[in-house]
């Protein structure tokens, strides 16, 4: 069965201090794996497609990179306006399966 | 339109009773997405429409859920019956084709609270 799993489930770090988000994937016949940016009350906003490994993509402070078996999503420089529930998913089939995210906080 | 619009916002409603819930895709989007998202979880997906078929409803939990999209466009799922453990934002989806992998464009959801 296709799995998602995100970690960390919260991070919180410091205007200026980079980190990653990882998400690992178990899938059959994987399609793409995607990013979206959830903040509160509102759907998800799409960040980025990774469909190889080995791609990597970039926007504005964040980085994607993909492999056989995980994803990073890199921050470099946070802003508090970067807080915000980041989530992973996995295409196999016709719909997509999400990890449970993860919040991140960046304090000023 | 200009993205993905959910109708209503809010919906509380009383168990056993039936809801309807209304999505309008993006304009042009041939294919839509249901999906359900409870707290701290990711979206879970329900179904999933090719045109105005489902191509895809093997995420639907049970007979008491359903969906239709008449024309190709806007989209409506009902649940019948509804149980407490239904309440959840429900979040509609459209992309410009199904069949992936294609970006999906998520409308702003509809929390349904079942009292």
């Amino acid at each position: 069965e296709d799995q998602v799993t995100q970690s960390p489930e919260a991070l919180r770090l410091q205007e200026g201090e980079s980190s990653s988000l990882n998400c690992s994937y178990t899938v059959s016949g994987l399609r793409g794996l995607f990013w979206y940016r959830q903040d509160p009350g509102k759907g998800p906003e799409f960040l980025f497609t990774l469909y190889s490994a080995g791609e990597e993509k970039e926007k504005e402070r964040l980085k994607a990179t993909l492999t056989k078996k995980e994803s990073f999503l890199h921050i470099t420089a946070p802003k508090p306006e970067d807080s915000a529930t980041y989530l992973c998913a996995v295409q196999a089939g016709n719909d997509m399966r999400f990890g449970a995210g993860t919040r991140l906080t960046v304090k000023p | 339109g200009a993205g993905v619009s959910q109708t209503p916002s809010n919906k509380v409603t009383e168990k056993g009773k039936y809801v309807e819930l209304r999505c309008d895709p993006i304009s042009g989007h041939t294919a839509l997405y249901w999906y359900r998202q409870s707290l701290g979880q990711g979206p879970e997906f329900l179904i999933y429409f090719q045109g105005t078929g489902a191509a895809d409803d093997s995420g639907l939990p049970n007979d008491r859920f359903f969906a239709v999209r008449p024309e190709g466009s806007v989209s409506t799922l009902k649940i019948q019956r509804t149980e407490r453990g239904d309440s959840a934002v429900y979040l509609c989806a459209s992309s410009l084709r199904g069949g992936g992998p294609y970006e999906q464009y998520f409308g702003p959801g509809t929390r349904l609270t079942v009292t």
